[in-house]
């Protein structure tokens, strides 16, 4: 059975400090991976999409990295902000269908002043 | 661009009820997809649609139905509702070109079933 597990379920960080989540994926075929940023009470919105070829991706402070051969991507915040506080959420998309999309639990982060 | 629009925000039904929740894009994408959130899990995928007259099941369907009769539409259909369908729902959709497209959700419908 296609699973995504995140770690950890939830952290709490001062602002301006970096953080790093984690997300393991026993999904097969692979053909991307995604992560989400989802505010309370909104919808989860694309920070990242990393395909089989790419390691590193980066959208502002974001930075998601991935490695296929252990099945393993982390999320990187750098210099957090309270704006930052959100769940994240690792996404991966199998085969060549759309309804493949596997999705994690998330991670809730909070960020104190 | 309004992007991805759900109507109700919140919604309390009676067990045996029926509604439909709307969902309607202005982005011009193929893809349309409907999915639940349980607190501790994952979003589930009820249904989707990769055009209009096109519609398939996701992996978990009953009790729920779909029609797309337009591109920018995709209403989704409770036909009796039941306490397990208490949940929040989301509409995203996408184009279908590239399965590296982003997924643009909605803000969810609150559903509660009593």
């Amino acid at each position: 059975k296609n699973q995504v597990e995140q770690s950890p379920q939830s952290l709490i960080i001062l602002e301006g400090k970096n953080c790093t989540l984690q997300c393991n994926y026993t999904v097969s075929p692979f053909s991307n991976l995604r992560w989400y940023k989802q505010d309370t009470g909104r919808g989860p919105v694309s920070l990242t999409i990393m395909t089989f070829s790419e390691n590193t991706k980066s959208n502002g402070r974001y930075t998601a990295t991935l490695d296929a051969d252990t099945k393993q991507s982390s999320l990187h915040i750098t210099a957090s902000q309270l704006s930052d506080s959100a769940s994240y959420i690792c996404v991966v998309g199998g085969g060549t269908s759309y309804g493949k999309l596997t999705f994690g639990q998330g991670t809730i982060l909070t960020v104190h002043p | 661009n309004a992007g991805v629009t759900q109507t109700p925000k919140f919604q309390v039904l009676k067990t045996g009820q029926s509604m439909t929740l709307q969902c309607a894009q202005d982005m011009n994408h193929e893809y349309m997809s409907w999915y639940r959130q349980d607190p501790g899990m994952g979003l589930r995928l009820i249904h989707y649609s990769v055009g209009a007259g096109i519609t398939d099941q996701g992996e978990v369907p009953n009790g729920y139905n779909v029609s797309r009769s337009t591109t920018e539409d995709f209403p989704l259909r409770l036909l009796s509702a039941a306490p397990s369908q208490t949940s929040v729902y989301f509409c995203a959709s996408s184009h279908v070109d590239s399965l590296n497209s982003p997924l643009h959700f909605g803000n969810g419908t609150r559903l509660t079933v009593t």
